[in-house]
């Protein structure tokens, strides 16, 4: 079953804007991570929140992590073409499998020039 | 250092041929597994391996076998080839289990699979 959901599942900005995604999972987690996917290509991870982390930064991504309302959101600032790709959403489930890490449907990133 | 590898890139089949997708890691990594990723639903997890000669299924295991019989390779064999199973596959390692510790899963290019 799928664990998150992304939302939107599409998103079109200009060049220089920011882009916010969101992610919603509905069981209690170890740690959320967001990857990038280019269309034909596999994904790369970007980053790795800790449940007990509210706020992670790298580069010009920002994470945030809010347990209480099981959502994740992803902002990519002055956002560039080479961003656009799909991105994922992906949680390891707490007192779970530390193996299984369940991924959400994806947003849809296009960054116009 | 290559990574992830996954080959073949490409495949057609025919409903009940069987075929093997392989997977190699040079990275020394206890961790394999196979996703799927379909139109719509994201990637789901089919088998994983946690070390040479252990596998377990994951959510959508039916279809699909494995074995890790090296630390390095990972294949996926598909003995009945359905057209259910046209879909993009996803070999993954990790140094690790995705604890806090956060170590990161390294993706291969992935397959793409077609059966007619």
């Amino acid at each position: 079953s799928q664990q998150g959901e992304e939302d939107p599942q599409a998103l079109s900005i200009q060049e220089g804007e920011n882009a916010t995604m969101n992610c919603s999972y509905k069981t209690s987690i170890n740690n959320l991570q967001w990857y990038r996917q280019n269309s034909g290509r596999g994904l790369v991870h970007l980053i790795l929140i800790r449940s007990n982390e509210r706020e992670k930064h790298s580069g010009r991504l920002r994470v945030t992590l809010d347990t209480s309302k099981k959502s994740s959101s992803l902002l990519i600032t002055a956002s560039r073409a080479a961003d656009t790709a799909s991105y994922f959403c992906a949680t390891v489930e707490s007192g779970g499998s530390n193996y299984k890490l369940t991924f959400g449907k994806g947003t849809l990133l296009t960054v116009n020039p | 250092n290559a990574g992830v590898t996954q080959t073949p890139k490409f495949q057609v089949l025919k409903t009940g041929q069987s075929m093997t997708l392989q997977c190699a890691q040079d990275m020394n990594h206890e961790y394999m597994s196979w996703y799927r990723q379909d139109p719509g639903m994201g990637l789901r997890l089919i088998h994983y391996s946690v070390g040479a000669g252990i596998t377990d299924q994951g959510e959508v295991p039916n279809g699909y076998n494995v074995s890790r019989s090296t630390t390095e390779d990972f294949p996926l064999r598909l003995l009945s080839a359905a057209p259910s199973q046209t879909s993009v596959y996803f070999c993954a390692s990790s140094y690790s289990p995705f604890d806090s510790s956060g170590n990161t899963i390294y993706f291969g290019e992935g397959s793409w699979l077609t059966v007619v």
